[in-house]
């Protein structure tokens, strides 16, 4: 079993819908987690950044943490059509060797 | 402020050859970091060098291997390369502590045919 689950996708949706993007892990011993946004033939760009359960807001984006369920949520609202990347969970410990552990990506397209 | 930059951008290479990739951090970070992206694996550790020495090492064979210069730069070497080490290597940089961001570079596409 992976330490990070991430649905592949592809997800598909029309310009100005709420997405939903989750990950769940195995390690409760994570305490940071964050969300990166891959453009095609590009490096991985990070969105959001949390520490522990709750919620954090940035613009459109909303990044949840749920540390009881092993549970991380990404939600877009009123997507855009450059909203269309990969988009990878990832998180870390503190003593855990600077490492980051990342789901593998899911692909979004945002259509108009 | 530049980014993390990554030479080469594509890099072929046939089985059993050696390949070197080349990282330059942002400036003033002293951490780089070494990741895989293979199709369909997601990005998996590879290692981190802060201050010139090697900090942690994943999952991968001892023919990955790396260095740090003296201005932080970094060099990933994979000798003895399999197709199975055809993927993209992304380099990030950082501040060095586990909680500072990690900044990545557009990768270096290796092909080994």
């Amino acid at each position: 079993q992976k330490e990070v689950e991430q649905d592949p996708g592809p997800l598909s949706v029309p310009e100005g819908a709420i997405v939903s993007l989750n990950c769940t892990y195995s390690n409760s011993a994570f305490q940071y987690f964050m969300w990166y946004r891959q453009y095609s033939r590009k490096g991985p760009e990070l969105l959001m950044y949390t520490y522990s359960s709750g919620n954090k807001e940035d613009g459109r984006f909303t990044a949840q943490v749920d540390k009881s369920s092993k549970y991380i949520s990404l939600f877009i609202r009123d997507s855009q059509p450059s909203d269309s990347a990969t988009y990878l969970c990832a998180m870390t410990i503190t003593g855990g060797g600077n490492k980051l552990t990342f789901g593998t990506g899911t692909q979004l397209k945002v259509e108009l | 402020e530049a980014g993390v930059t990554q030479s080469p951008t594509h890099l072929i290479k046939t089985r059993g050859q050696q390949a070197t990739l080349r990282c330059s951090p942002i400036s003033g970070h002293t951490s780089v970091y070494w990741y895989q992206q293979a199709l369909g694996l997601g990005l998996q550790f590879l290692l981190w060098y802060d201050e010139g020495e090697e900090r942690n090492r994943g999952n991968f064979p001892p023919r990955f291997s790396g260095r740090q210069f003296p201005n932080y730069s970094s060099e990933l070497n994979v000798n003895a390369l399999e197709l199975e080490d055809s993927a993209l290597y992304l380099c990030a940089s950082s501040l060095g502590t586990a909680t500072d961001t990690q900044y990545f570079g557009p990768g270096t596409r290796l092909t080994v045919l």
